[in-house]
């Protein structure tokens, strides 16, 4: 089966600029999840969606980050004005269900430089 | 919150020889262990999984073992090879919509 897809898979951008990233989840899988991972650390997660709406955005700084996934399929994250701590690997995972111990499937994820 | 304490940072070890890295939570209504592996540059992969109502499993060289009452699980990798080398990150959920708490993860290293 194919896996999680995303992209860009880098990007460069200036501080206080914007940029987005998208991520295409397994078939069929209902939750998505978005993680940080900052280097040297475990991921972070973001924020959690079952379908098209959220279950957990307890960790995502919003007054710069949103994200979206409309349709239950696809969704991005955009980041808005970026800030040089926002230097990272995104992350996109998905599971089938929201149910506990459900494996997550990670995405090769977007490695950001805010410079 | 969830807090997910791994230890050790690094860990070298000669080919052949096993490697231990372990992890301590304080959740006490977190029921499910995963384990992941991340080489360089690369997307975590799930190696093995425990949940709460067992206390050991097995998968060829890979075994995790978890100690509710003290909060704290284990990864042991016997007879370790090359390929072995990687980044490994514990993480733990609860109930609640199955959501990991990762801990700092671990290089280890094995040397041919």
């Amino acid at each position: 089966e194919a896996g999680v897809a995303q992209s860009p898979r880098y990007k460069i951008i200036e501080k206080r600029q914007s940029v987005a990233f998208w991520c295409n989840p397994i078939s069929g899988h209902a939750t998505l999840y978005w993680y940080q991972q900052i280097l040297g650390q475990g991921p972070k997660l973001l924020i959690q969606f079952q379908n098209n709406g959220v279950v957990d955005d307890s960790q995502l700084p919003k007054d710069r980050f949103s994200a979206e996934r409309l349709k239950g399929v696809d969704s991005t994250l955009k980041i808005q004005p970026a800030k040089l701590e926002d230097s990272a690997v995104y992350l996109c995972a998905s599971s089938l269900g929201q149910a506990t111990q459900e494996t997550q499937y990670f995405g090769p994820g977007t490695r950001l430089l805010v410079l | 919150g969830e807090n997910v304490e791994q230890h050790p940072s690094t860990l070298s070890v000669q080919e052949g020889d096993s490697a231990v890295i372990k992890c301590t939570y304080s959740d006490s209504a977190s029921n499910y262990f995963p384990w992941y592996k991340q080489e360089l540059g690369k997307r975590p992969q799930l190696i093995i999984d425990i949940r709460s109502n067992v206390g050991e499993k097995k998968d060829q060289r890979i075994a995790v073992t978890l100690n509710k009452t003290a909060k704290h699980f284990s990864l042991h990798i016997t007879e370790t090879q090359p390929e072995d080398s990687a980044v490994y990150f514990c993480a733990a959920s609860n109930n609640a919509g199955n959501m990991l708490t990762f801990g700092g993860g671990t290089r280890l290293m094995v040397k041919p």
